[in-house]
């Protein structure tokens, strides 16, 4: 069966560092991976897909940039965390050639 | 205009009651339907997916998609105190491309014991 992994389960960050989360799926080949963002009355925002590896679509300008080094690998990162990067980061999975969407746990990052 | 509308509660029902939940949506191309429940601090689960119109049964809930209303709704049978999450509602205009979901804010439900 398919798993996914996110890390960290939970991040405090102080305005202006790095950042690097990382997401991972086991049990499929060749998903195409999404990070989503989910902040407080404003629902699940997308930031990046991916249909395969080195293949990003950005969904929206913004301090975020993403990568995939590997089949099964999605990194979200930036350079220089805003406050308004705070909030709740979901990976997710799907097959090619179906709608269907399956979510990690998620990080919960918080920037001071 | 916002493209999916879903309201935030919270909807607080008895045990054992029938639960409705709804969204609207104004994008006619939408043609795949979701429904994620999501529990405090987890990620979204998926527990039912319909295409185009019409009604789909598992065990305690029903998805029903009228297209011609652009409206969907799932209704949740005999409701349990594990049935207290938010619930998502989430849609697609593609089925095998690798778009993003256009998601509802999620109602709260609660289940009183």
């Amino acid at each position: 069966s398919q798993t996914i992994h996110q890390w960290p389960a939970t991040l405090v960050q102080p305005v202006g560092s790095p950042l690097s989360l990382e997401c991972t799926v086991e049990g499929t080949s060749n998903p195409n991976l999404y990070w989503y963002r989910q902040a407080a009355g404003r629902g699940l925002q997308l930031l990046f897909y991916s249909v395969g590896i080195g293949q990003i679509s950005s969904e929206v300008p913004q301090n975020l940039s993403a990568s995939r080094p590997q089949d099964r690998q999605f990194i979200l990162s930036s350079k220089k965390l805003l406050l308004s990067d705070s909030g709740f980061y979901l990976c997710a999975w799907s097959v090619g050639g179906t709608a269907t969407q399956y979510f990690g746990p998620g990080t919960r990052l918080t920037v001071l | 205009q916002k493209e999916v509308e879903q309201d935030p509660g919270p909807l607080s029902v008895p045990e054992g009651a029938i639960v409705s939940l709804n969204c609207t949506y104004s994008n006619s191309a939408f043609q795949y339907f979701m429904w994620y429940r999501q529990y405090s601090r987890k990620g979204p689960e998926l527990l039912m997916y319909t295409y185009s119109s019409g009604n789909k049964e598992d065990g305690r809930f029903t998805a029903q998609v009228d297209k011609s209303s652009k409206y969907i709704s799932l209704f949740i049978r005999d409701s349990q105190p594990s049935d207290s999450a938010t619930y998502l509602c989430a849609m697609s205009e593609v089925g095998g491309g690798a778009d993003g979901l256009t998601f509802g804010k999620g109602t709260h439900l609660i289940i009183q014991p």
